[in-house]
This record gives structure tokens, sequence and C-alpha cells, in this order.
């Protein structure tokens, strides 16, 4: 089946420092992942489009100059949080689908646990 | 714009109780829909999904029928466990080619020995 690999799970950093997060499709290719943050107990909010390629798409209120994104091979995309501070601390999770007319779902990585000290 | 409502948690079962969580949306045309589960730490899983009116999805005991006309993909197990404890999602994808996944807020289940 299809798998996700996100890494690192967990990530404690200085504030003011920058993070990588990366997310691998394992064994399909994906043009397209996203990039989801979620806070203590609530539910998931999509922070980005990553397209292989080309400059990623960002939703509405997240800042593209602190949320890094780079879609450089169709098996991975990495997610910097740049100049993190507290407030950034959060649980962050991608997704692909190995999109094909038969099966429509999608696959999660396990997320990475980001805390800003 | 689309969104998902779930009912709001927790939900406190003890192990072998009939489960129902319920999910509404709103949507045009003819969404996909999701089931999704997290445990603990963990990233999600694909539970269960629907990619047309009165198909069910099924999957280790749970079932969700789209319901076009009530607008609901409500969760369902006959018989809870323990190991069933987790965040339970409700999800669409829109009909555009976004590929997006929109989520509900996310209920706990709870069962108890």
């Amino acid at each position: 089946g299809a798998v996700v690999s996100q890494h690192p799970s967990w990530v404690i950093c200085k504030s003011g420092t920058s993070v990588k997060i990366e997310c691998r499709s394992l064994d399909f290719q994906a043009t397209t992942m996203f990039w989801y943050r979620q806070f203590p107990k609530q539910s998931l909010m999509l922070m980005a489009t990553s397209n292989e390629g080309s400059k990623a798409t960002y939703e509405q209120g997240v800042e593209k100059d602190k949320f890094l994104i780079n879609h450089a091979s169709l098996t991975l995309s990495t997610l910097t949080v740049t100049s993190a501070h507290p407030e950034d601390s959060s649980f962050y999770i991608c997704s692909a689908t190995p999109f094909s007319e038969t099966d429509y779902g999608y696959t999660f990585g396990s997320g990475t646990r980001l805390t800003v000290v | 714009g689309d969104s998902v409502t779930q009912m709001e948690g927790p939900v406190t079962l003890s192990e072998e109780a009939f489960l129902t969580i319920n999910c509404t949306y709103t949507a045009t045309g003819y969404p996909s829909l999701f089931w999704y589960v997290q445990y603990p730490g963990e990233g999600l899983q694909l539970l269960l999904k629907a990619t047309k009116a009165d198909d069910k999805g099924s999957n280790k005991g749970f079932e969700a029928t789209y319901r076009k006309e009530t607008t609901s993909f409500h969760l369902e197990k006959g018989s809870v466990q323990v190991s069933d404890s987790a965040v339970y999602f409700c999800a669409l994808s829109p009909m555009d080619s976004s590929y997006k996944l929109i989520f509900g807020s996310g209920t706990r289940l709870l069962v108890r020995p």
C-alpha cells in the first residue's frame, strides 16, 4: 500500500532557529503533497499544497516566508519553519495521494511534533 | 464554502457498546467522504471512504453510508473495543481538482473495559 514517511517525528529547537521537516512518498510518486498543522485537541488545518517543480500554494493566513516549502522531486517535499518561535510549536502532518481512477484516498505521514523553547 | 461538522466529544463507551459518531457536510455537488482515525501521538490513518451517494464504506467493523439527501456520513460500529479509543475525523474532498481535504473538528472516543 501507499506509504508516506515523515521525518523527524519530533524536534525541539531554540527560538530563532530554523527547522526542516521531510515528507517522502516511499512507493509511489506524488506530484502534489499537502502540509497540515494540528493544534492540541483540534482538527487539522491545511497550510499549503506542495507542487512538484513549482511554487507551493498557501492557504489564507499562512505566512509563506515563515513556512518555506520545497517539492524538488516526485517523492520528497520539505517544510522549513524559519526563525521559529514558541507559537510555532505544533504537530505538523504531511499527506500525499497516489491518485488513480480507482483509488481516491490520501496517505498521511506519522507527523512531526515541533517544540520551540 | 465547503465544511464538515462532527458531534463534539469526548464519547465514552463501555466495551462492546454500539458506537455512532455523527458527521454532516456542506459542499457543492458530490464530494468524496472519508473517516480517518488518529491514535495518540500518531498521524492519521484512513479508516474508510465513500466516493458517491449511497456508497457504504467499511473497515475493521466500522461502517458509514454516504447519504446525499441528509448530507451525512455517520460512523457506526456494532461493538467497540478498548483498542478503538482514538480521535476520529470526518473529512470531505471537494469535486474540484485540488485534492484538498476538509476536516471536521474530530471526535475523541474513549472505550472503557
